[in-house]
């Protein structure tokens, strides 16, 4: 069965540093997606990045990147200068192949970023 | 604005009054899903739907109806609500289901089932 594994249930960062959030994944598919959203206080959830895993080069946005490593089955966020922001919950994915039809994405449990002044 | 539109924001009511929940899309997607969020186990697919007329469970459906009689709109019915459904929901669309198209999600629904 699919699985996402976050093992950090929360962090600490100082702001303008750079910050590594751990995601990895289990499935016997050769072809799936992972992606990153992002869950502030407010509650919404907000995609961040995505990563295909026929991908050769690692996916980034902004500040966003993802460090993506398929033989060890980890898609690692990284984010560049935390700003104070960025404090939030952060939730790992995996998007289901095609031929499955159901569109589902199974969820890490999250890591709750806190980003100190 | 592009987005996914969930009324009510939060709700309290009670065991057994039944109660609609309603997602709108404004985004021409094909593909619609209801979740729920709980504390240590992430999101969880209740449904989804492929298009209009066209829907199936996902891993947690008991309790749940969903229907899709137009393209936008994705509503969440629970007959018979009872205290185990208190909980945050979401809907999400995205435009197809290839791999690399994101989910689209609507603020969150929390619910609290007394």
């Amino acid at each position: 069965a699919q699985k996402i594994t976050q093992t950090q249930p929360g962090m600490f960062v100082q702001e303008k540093e750079a910050v590594t959030l751990d995601c990895t994944y289990d499935t016997s598919d050769q072809s799936y997606g992972l992606f990153w959203y992002k869950q502030p206080s407010s509650g919404e959830m907000i995609f961040l990045i995505y990563q295909g895993s026929y991908d050769e080069q690692n996916a980034t946005e902004g500040r966003y990147s993802l460090n993506f490593q398929k033989a060890r089955k980890s898609a690692n966020l990284v984010i560049s200068a935390s700003q104070l922001g960025d404090s939030a919950m952060y939730f790992c994915a995996m998007r289901e192949p095609y031929g499955g039809a159901t569109n589902k994405l199974i969820f890490g449990t999250g890591t709750l970023l806190a980003v100190q002044p | 604005e592009a987005q996914v539109t969930q009324n009510p924001r939060y709700l309290i009511t009670v065991t057994g009054k039944k109660l609609t929940v309603t997602c709108s899309q404004n985004m021409n997607h094909e593909y619609m899903s209801w979740y729920r969020q709980d504390p240590g186990l992430g999101l969880r697919q209740i449904y989804y739907s492929m298009n209009v007329e066209v829907t199936d469970k996902g891993d947690v459906p008991e309790g749940y109806k969903v229907s899709r009689k137009e393209k936008r709109n994705f509503p969440l019915i629970l007959e018979s609500p009872s205290p185990n459904q208190t909980s945050l929901y979401f809907c999400a669309s995205s435009f197809s289901g290839t791999l690399n198209q994101p989910q689209h999600f609507g603020d969150g629904t929390r619910l609290s089932i007394l």
